[in-house]
C-alpha cells in the first residue's frame, strides 16, 4: 500500500529565509513523487516531481526538492521565502510501475511573515 | 501541461437532490479518471478509480451507489451525487491520466458542491 506522511501541519518561516516542508513515502515499488501547492479555494498547481535521475528536482517558483531513498524522504525547498508563497502545499506518491492513483498527504500550511 | 476542466465550478442544491459534475479531458484522451474529495483544510481522498468502458472501482467507505461515476468516453467522466446531503458538501477534483503507466495525472480546477 501507498501512503504519505507529511508531518507538520503549519510552518512559518520569515520572508528572505529559505524554508523547508517534509515528505515521506511508503510504496512497494519505486515512487513517482510530486509537490502541489493549492491557494483557498482553487484546485491543485503543479511544482515538481521525481520520476527518475537526479535526486535534486527543480520546480516552478524556485522550489526544489531532492530524493533521498535511505530516507525515503522527498522534502520541498526553497532558498528565500516570498510572502506569496503562503498556502497549502502538499505530497504525493504512487508507484509508478502499479498504474494506481496519486496518493496524497495531509498537506502542510506554509506561512511566511513579512 | 494537459488540461483537464470540471463543469461547474461551484453548484448549491438543496437536500434530496442530485448533482452531476463533469469532468473532461481537452486535448488528450484519458484512459483513467479519478475523482477525489477534499475537506475544507484537508487531504485530497481519492473516492474512485475509472477506466474508459468499465465500471469504476470505489476506495474502501465510499458508497457507489450514491457517488454514480460514469467513463463512456476517453475525454469524458462524470460524477453523480445522488440524493444529496449536507454532509456531502464538499470540494471535489478530477484527475485524468492517459495510457501507459507512467503517464502524469492531470487536475482539474475542482468543484464545490454545497448541499442545504
Amino acid at each position: 500500500a501507498q501512503s504519505v506522511a507529511q508531518p507538520e501541519d503549519q510552518v512559518n518561516v520569515a520572508e528572505g529565509n529559505p524554508l523547508t516542508v517534509k515528505c515521506t513515502y511508503s510504496v512497494s515499488g519505486n515512487p513517482y513523487l510530486f509537490w502541489y501547492v493549492q491557494y483557498p479555494n482553487r484546485g491543485l498547481q503543479f511544482l515538481l516531481k521525481y520520476i527518475t535521475g537526479d535526486n535534486l528536482v527543480k520546480g516552478s517558483y524556485g522550489f526544489e526538492a531532492e530524493f533521498n531513498k535511505s530516507q525515503t524522504s522527498f522534502h520541498l525547498k526553497k532558498p528565500s521565502a516570498l510572502v506569496s508563497d503562503s498556502a497549502l502545499y502538499f505530497c504525493a506518491v504512487r508507484d509508478y510501475q502499479a498504474g494506481t492513483a496519486l496518493i496524497f498527504g495531509k498537506g502542510t500550511t506554509l506561512s511566511v511573515s513579512s | 501541461g494537459a488540461v483537464v476542466s470540471q463543469h461547474p465550478s461551484w453548484v448549491i442544491c438543496k437536500s434530496g437532490t442530485s448533482v452531476k459534475i463533469e469532468c473532461r479531458s481537452l486535448d488528450f484522451q484519458a484512459t483513467t479518471m479519478f475523482w477525489y474529495r477534499q475537506f475544507p483544510k484537508q487531504s485530497l481522498m481519492l473516492m474512485a478509480t475509472s477506466n474508459e468502458g468499465s465500471k469504476a472501482t470505489y476506495e474502501q467507505g465510499v458508497e457507489k451507489d450514491k457517488f454514480l461515476i460514469n467513463h463512456a468516453s476517453l475525454t469524458l467522466s462524470t460524477l453523480t451525487v445522488t440524493s444529496a446531503h449536507p454532509e456531502d458538501s464538499s470540494f471535489y477534483i478530477c484527475s485524468a491520466r492517459g495510457g501507459g503507466a507512467y503517464n502524469e495525472q492531470f487536475f482539474g480546477p475542482g468543484t464545490r458542491l454545497t448541499v442545504l
